[in-house]
């Protein structure tokens, strides 16, 4: 498997839950984001959270990184209609460029 | 403006045509990226031009072709497509960052070319 796999491949909810994707990496990585993308169209940066660090939030947006484990969780809670769209996960390996490895994404569709 | 522009926003070529994908900004940053994307699948790096330089080069066939005229515009050529060619093609563009800091990481997406090659 690749870089960044992430789980679960697809994800439904009713507004007002909250909800938990993950995502695996493989090698050493100097951070990891996420992104979101509404169907067809381009991809908005959410958070970044770095080697070092272990959790981050931002509004409803937690995000967690274990790098023992290599992985890392998105919690968007008190979820909405309009947070219905896939979610990657992004991971910079650590070698100080800019090649970014996306993950499988986990498509959330949140029902009003 | 914290934009990118990506035209057209839809191609359809033939396999013996010549095409080109153009992506804009105009945020200062110095890093731009192609990236391929098929329908349910994550986006899969191309090219990076670093300071209009190609960085990477994700051995992508060479019926693609970037180009990198200055620090705002980011070009793809095409030539000689094929079927499985068609895709989603997103350009996004990163600002250098402090120095060793993730912040040249993060990536601002433009709307993507929906390319058909017939």
């Amino acid at each position: 498997s690749q870089q960044g796999e992430e789980d679960p491949q697809a994800l439904s909810i009713q507004e007002g839950e909250n909800a938990t994707m993950n995502c695996s990496y493989k090698t050493s990585i100097n951070n990891l984001q996420w992104y979101r993308q509404n169907s067809g169209r381009g991809l908005v940066h959410l958070i970044l959270i770095r080697s070092n660090e272990r959790e981050k939030h931002s509004g409803r947006l937690r995000v967690t990184l274990d790098t023992s484990k290599k992985s890392s969780s998105l919690l968007i809670t008190a979820s909405r209609a309009a947070d219905t769209a896939s979610y990657f996960c992004a991971t910079v390996l650590n070698t100080g460029g800019f090649k970014t490895i996306f993950g499988a994404g986990t498509r959330l569709f949140v029902k009003a | 403006d914290t934009e990118v522009t990506q035209t057209p926003k839809h191609l359809v070529m033939g396999m013996t045509n010549k095409k080109s994908l153009k992506c804009e900004q105009h945020m200062g940053h110095r890093a731009m990226y192609w990236y391929k994307q098929k329908a349910k699948k994550p986006p899969e790096l191309m090219f990076v031009y670093s300071y209009e330089k190609l960085s990477i080069n994700e051995s992508v066939p060479s019926r693609f072709s970037p180009e990198c005229p200055n620090s705002s515009l980011l070009n793809l050529h095409l030539h000689a497509l094929q079927p499985e060619d068609s895709a989603l093609y997103l350009c996004a563009s990163s600002h250098p960052g402090l120095a060793g800091g993730p912040d040249k990481n993060i990536q601002y997406f433009g709307a993507g070319t929906r390319l058909s090659v017939l």
